[in-house]
C-alpha cells in the first residue's frame, strides 16, 4: 500500500538493549522526520533528514541514531534503550521543507522501556 | 525560548461552534500549522496559515494574527468525530517546527 508506515507497532524492550525503528514511505518525499511524542508535551523532533545522505540532530538527539541510505526508508535506532526513551514515536515526511509543507505521519511506534 | 500555549481541554457540545486558540512566541515566523490527532493514531493536517486574516476550509476555519502571535482554529457544527487533540505548530526563522502540546476537545451529545 502506498504511505508512510512504521514497523513494529508496539515494542517492548528492557534497559541497555538496542532497538530499531522501521519507517518507510512511497511518496519519494525529500524530508522525513522523527518526532516522540509524550503526555504533556508537543511533539518533539528527534532527527531529520533532507534527502538521502543527509541528517541533521532535532530539539531531543541524544540517545539516537539515524541513517538514510535510500530516499524511502529512515530507521531510528536506539543505541542502550533507557526508561526516559519510553514513548511514542512517529515518522514523518513532506514533499519539501516544512515551512510550507504539510507533513505525513506514519501510524506511530508505542515502545516501552522496562 | 521558544514556547507554543494551548489550553490543555476544552468541552462543547455536538452541533455547537469551539475556537481553539494558540498562543506563540518564536523566534522567527515562517507559518503556523493545525493538525488533527485522534486518541492512539497519527496527527493529519488541517490547515496552514502564513498571513492575516482567516482561511476557511469546510466547518474547519483557521485564523492568524503575527503581529499579536496568536491564532484560533474555529470548528462549526461540531460533530462527535471531531472528538479529537488539536495540534498548533508553528515554523521559525530555522524552518523547524515547534509543536504546542495541543487541546483535548471533547465533544458531548
Amino acid at each position: 500500500d502506498a504511505g508512510i508506515t512504521q514497523s513494529p507497532r508496539y515494542k517492548i524492550t528492557e534497559t541497555g538493549r538496542q532497538v530499531t525503528l522501521m519507517c518507510h514511505q512511497t511518496w519519494s518525499h525529500s524530508y522525513m522526520f522523527w518526532y516522540r511524542q509524550d503526555l504533556g508535551h508537543g511533539l518533539r523532533l528527534i532527527y531529520y533528514s533532507a534527502a538521502a545522505d543527509i541528517t541533521d540532530k532535532g530539539e531531543v538527539p541524544d540517545g539516537y541514531v539515524v541513517s538514510r541510505s535510500k530516499t524511502e526508508n529512515f530507521p531510528l535506532t536506539l543505541e542502550s534503550a533507557t526508561r526516559s526513551q519510553t514513548s511514542v514515536y512517529f515518522c514523518a515526511s513532506s514533499a519539501a521543507e516544512a515551512s510550507y509543507n504539510e507533513q505525513f505521519f506514519g501510524p506511530g511506534t508505542r515502545l516501552t522501556v522496562l | 525560548g521558544q514556547n507554543i500555549d494551548q489550553p490543555t481541554e476544552m468541552t462543547a457540545t455536538e452541533g455547537a461552534i469551539v475556537q481553539i486558540n494558540c498562543t506563540y512566541q518564536t523566534s522567527g515566523f515562517n507559518g503556523l500549522f493545525w493538525y488533527q490527532q485522534h486518541a492512539g493514531e497519527a496527527p493529519t493536517f488541517l490547515s496552514y496559515n502564513v498571513l492575516d486574516g482567516l482561511e476557511e476550509k469546510g466547518r474547519f476555519s483557521s485564523f492568524l494574527s503575527r503581529s499579536k502571535g496568536y491564532s484560533y482554529l474555529l470548528l462549526k457544527e461540531l460533530q462527535m468525530k471531531d472528538s479529537a487533540s488539536y495540534l498548533c505548530a508553528v515554523t521559525d526563522s530555522n524552518y523547524q517546527l515547534i509543536w504546542g502540546a495541543g487541546t483535548k476537545l471533547i465533544i458531548k451529545p
